[in-house]
């Protein structure tokens, strides 16, 4: 079945330091969405990459697609206290009905 | 809009009880999921529904039931409380799968239902 992985599953950073985030599938995405969940929050949408090899920045974070629509990264430059949470991506199959496999999640925990 | 809503917002049920967690959307969206997230997990999907009438499985649909008699509504039903079912429950709504070949729209998540099984 879809399964979708991310790594690492925990990260402490100093403030300041930066954060990196993997997610893969095991089957090739239509696309590719992040979402980020504050502690004790609902997940809120962040971006959605649907293009092969896509890359897309939102301020100090940057998304990128794999080439092969299987992987994906979330790269936040110079982490701040505000970046705590759970980054979540979530991957569509190529077919099928539209639901979103999430991965397990990357909880963030920035130290002042 | 006040976009999705869930209630309760906390529940403690012991096993074997029953109930229903409520889900309204107002922004007119076809799409509606549940999912259900374990500490320190992601989400999984229970139920989905693409519009009024129509209801499909996910990916750990036993032991949940759901109806879709309207485009807001979207209700969630636990039958026979089970320790196993403790979890934050979230509802969530996209607009529409999107046109074929491409993209799927956001899905916009409601509060969360923290449920506790004892």
């Amino acid at each position: 079945g879809q399964q979708v992985m991310q790594i690492p599953q925990y990260q402490h950073v100093q403030e300041g330091e930066d954060f990196t985030t993997y997610c893969n599938s095991s089957t090739t995405l239509s696309n590719i969405q992040w979402y980020k969940q504050r502690p004790g929050g609902h997940p809120v949408f962040l971006i959605q990459l649907v293009k092969s090899g896509e890359v897309k920045k939102q301020k100090r974070l940057t998304f990128q697609f794999g080439e092969a629509k299987k992987n994906s990264s979330l790269h936040i430059t110079a982490t701040q206290t505000t970046d705590v949470g759970t980054y979540f991506c979530a991957g569509k199959r190529r077919t099928g009905a539209n639901n979103l496999f999430f991965g397990t999640g990357t909880r963030l925990t920035v130290i002042p | 809009n006040a976009g999705v809503t869930q209630t309760p917002k906390f529940r403690i049920l012991k096993i074997g009880q029953s109930m229903t967690l409520q889900c309204t959307q107002d922004m007119n969206h076809n799409y509606m999921y549940w999912y259900r997230q374990d500490p320190g997990m992601g989400l999984k999907l229970i139920y989905y529904s693409v519009g009024a009438g129509i209801t499909d499985k996910g990916e750990v649909p036993n032991g949940y039931n759901v109806s879709r008699s309207t485009t807001e509504d979207f209700p969630l039903r636990l039958e026979l409380a089970a320790p196993s079912q403790t979890s934050v429950y979230f509802c969530a709504s996209s607009p529409n799968e999107g046109l074929a070949g491409g993209p799927p729209d956001t899905q916009y998540f409601g509060p969360g239902t923290r449920l506790t099984v004892l």
